[in-house]
């Protein structure tokens, strides 16, 4: 079982919709990082938390650390989100980033 | 300017060659790492250099050996390429102590 879990998968929605990616993990970590990797392979973090909520544009990041999970939550989807969403968490122990396996989001217009 | 640079953007090779990926940070960064996507596009870290010194060092074959010349490069030579090596290689930089990555635009590997 990976130490950093994400769902869905894969996610399909029509513009518009208001979409949600959650991540849960299992260690104690100093950070969450939620990062887009779109089709022409390029990684964009998007955000880092250690508490609360942060809010860019139309994406907003929450984080829970007593229940060790996460979200990302898009409002007013557009088909220009469709990308790989990607949680990762640095564990307290060290400095490296353990990466969920991604949320493949598809938005159609 | 390009904060975090990978060459060659692809690489196409065969199995049994030895090749080499580079990476350069502008950003002024003492923290450096190699990473590797496999086809389920599944990251996992592979190497960290923190001022030119090796910290962090999964478990990957020998066959792979990164070279940190200075704090802003650290390259990946890879010998006696497998098919498994066909992934896609990410760069990241960072500085020490603070959490943000920074990632280069990766490098695709294919080993026929």
């Amino acid at each position: 079982k990976n130490e950093v879990e994400q769902s869905p998968q894969n996610l399909t929605a029509q513009e518009g919709e208001f979409i949600t990616i959650n991540c849960s993990y299992s260690v104690g970590i100093s950070a969450l990082h939620w990062l887009q990797q779109h089709p022409g392979g390029g990684i964009v973090s998007l955000f880092m938390l250690s508490s609360g909520k942060k809010k860019h544009g139309r994406l907003i990041a929450t984080i829970n650390i007593q229940e060790k999970h996460s979200s990302l939550h898009i409002t007013a989807s557009h088909p220009r989100d469709s990308a790989v969403y990607i949680c990762a968490v640095r564990e307290t122990s060290g400095s490296r980033l353990t990466f969920g396996e991604g949320t493949q989001l598809t938005v159609n217009p | 300017d390009t904060a975090v640079s990978q060459t060659p953007k692809y690489l196409v090779t065969q199995m049994g060659n030895d090749k080499s990926i580079k990476c350069e940070q502008n950003l002024g960064h003492d923290t450096m790492y190699w990473y590797k996507q496999d086809s389920k596009k599944f990251l996992k870290i592979m190497f960290s250099y923190n001022n030119k010194e090796l910290i962090i060092n999964e478990t990957v074959p020998n066959r792979f050996s990164p070279k940190s010349p200075d704090k802003a490069h650290l390259n990946l030579h890879i010998n006696s390429l497998e098919l498994g090596d066909s992934a896609v290689y990410f760069c990241a930089s960072s500085q020490w102590g603070e959490l943000e990555q920074y990632f280069g635009p990766g490098t695709r590997l294919t080993v026929t």
